[in-house]
């Protein structure tokens, strides 16, 4: 079953800290992986998209890891800032179809 | 450069009312277009996606339908709202044909409330 699941739920952080999240996938065959940043309200915008053959991405302090032989990405957030605060949201494609599966999302909250 | 509008951004209906919400994409042709529903704590759910006019994949039995009228259109819709049908849809568009690198972009969505 194509599945993608992701770590933690939530997360609370101090202003100025890094922090990573989690994504873990069973999604067969593979094409892409993305992750979105989800504000409170609005429609998801794309950070990063990594194909299979991309370990790493960076998108200015967000920087996204791929293995694609354990089916798990990372994103990294350095030097967090009170605008990170939202919810990040990990995608699969698949290679054939148009089929894209959808984590649930990290809700993180930057505090002061 | 390509935009996507989405409305209304909120949208209170009673029960057992129809349902229109319209999404509308510029500066491109020929998108892929798809509506999704995002309900509170949860991953967004796929309900149906068009690779052309006319052409409406539906992912999700239930009791709302899609229509895609003109290229860049893209309206969902229901005949009678459940209470179940409350929740964010999101309108989004991706470019066809691009392979690997084909992203997602989304509007701003429509929250829906049925009471």
């Amino acid at each position: 079953k194509n599945q993608v699941e992701q770590s933690p739920q939530s997360l609370i952080i101090l202003e100025g800290k890094n922090c990573t999240l989690q994504c873990n996938y069973t999604v067969s065959p593979f094409s892409n992986l993305r992750w979105y940043k989800q504000d409170t309200g609005r429609g998801p915008v794309s950070l990063t998209i990594m194909t299979f053959s991309e370990n790493t991405k960076s998108n200015g302090r967000y920087t996204a890891t791929l293995d694609a032989d354990t089916k798990q990405s990372s994103l990294h957030i350095t030097a967090s800032q009170l605008s990170d605060s939202a919810s990040y949201i990990c995608v699969v494609r698949t290679l054939t179809g148009n089929q894209f599966y959808f984590g649930t999302g990290t809700s993180l909250t930057v505090i002061p | 450069s390509q935009t996507i509008h989405q409305w209304p951004a909120t949208l209170v209906q009673p029960v057992g009312s129809p349902l229109s919400l319209e999404c509308t994409v510029e500066g491109t042709s020929n998108p892929n277009l798809y509506w999704y529903r995002q309900a509170a704590g949860r991953g967004l759910q796929l309900l149906f996606y068009s690779v052309g006019i006319g052409q409406i994949s539906s992912e999700v039995p239930q009791n709302l339908s899609a229509s895609r009228p003109q290229d860049r259109q893209f309206i969902l819709s229901s005949k009678k709202l459940l209470l179940s049908d409350s929740g964010f849809y999101l309108c989004a568009w991706s470019v066809r044909g691009r392979g690997d690198k084909n992203i997602q972009y989304f509007g701003a969505g429509t929250r829906l409330s049925v009471l």
